[in-house]
């Protein structure tokens, strides 16, 4: 069973970071690109960043380009995403989500909720 | 940019009843890249629907897209109790999500 785990959100004031991590199993983690997409309160659904399986390829939303830094480590499973510079709209449940099928998110972890505030 | 229009923004209906969701895309996208999203509250989304027709595993029958161009539909043929919730179409690789469409108990 594929399961998607996130961790690592919280209260963080503006201007501050923080790094999130999704851990993955029962799917060859090493194979498949991987995405994180965010919610703000009440808001749709906004991807944010994208990995390709061997990391060689990444693009960000313009949004968080140059403040938001992905990464992944094959052998441990896992999936990161480095906030910098973080803004009050920022403030979301962040997911990650897989492409195993393809051209596609479909899996997604359950979030796990960043709020920035003074 | 792609954009991705949904309607209705909410969809009200009685258990039982069909529901045609629609999306629209700015400019002519690729069937292979659109998919569809369940959300409930409080929850994760879960994929429905991929390359605009293909059902996601578990996901039942009554759950059917179309389309081709710029106009896609996710259909639900019999509103199930479950089935109340929002759903997001999404150009795969190069625009954002769509906006939504809510399907509440009317």
């Amino acid at each position: 069973e594929v399961q998607l785990v996130e961790s690592g959100g919280g209260l963080v004031q503006p201007g501050g970071s923080l790094r999130l991590s999704c851990a993955a199993s029962g799917f060859t983690f090493s194979s498949y690109s991987m995405n994180w997409v965010r919610q703000a309160p009440g808001k749709g659904l906004e991807w944010v960043s994208y990995i390709s399986s061997s990391s060689s390829t990444i693009y960000y939303a313009d949004s968080v380009k140059g403040r938001f830094t992905i990464s992944r480590d094959n052998a441990k499973n896992s999936l990161y995403l480095q906030m910098n510079s973080l803004r009050d709209e920022d403030t979301a449940v962040y997911y990650c989500a897989s492409e195993i099928v393809g051209a596609c998110f479909d899996y997604w972890g359950q979030g796990t909720l960043v709020t920035v505030s003074s | 940019e792609i954009v991705l229009t949904q309607s209705p923004g909410t969809l009200s209906l009685s258990p039982g009843e069909r529901a045609t969701l629609s999306c629209r895309a700015s400019q002519s996208v690729s069937s292979s890249y659109l998919a569809w999203y369940q959300q409930k509250p409080g929850q994760a989304p879960r994929l429905l629907i991929y390359g605009a027709s293909s059902r996601a595993t578990g996901i039942p029958d009554r759950f059917s897209g179309s389309g081709s161009g710029t106009d896609f539909t996710l259909t639900i043929s019999r509103l199930e109790p479950e089935d109340f919730a929002v759903y997001y179409c999404q150009q795969y690789g190069s625009s954002p999500f769509g906006g939504g469409t809510k399907v509440e108990i009317k």
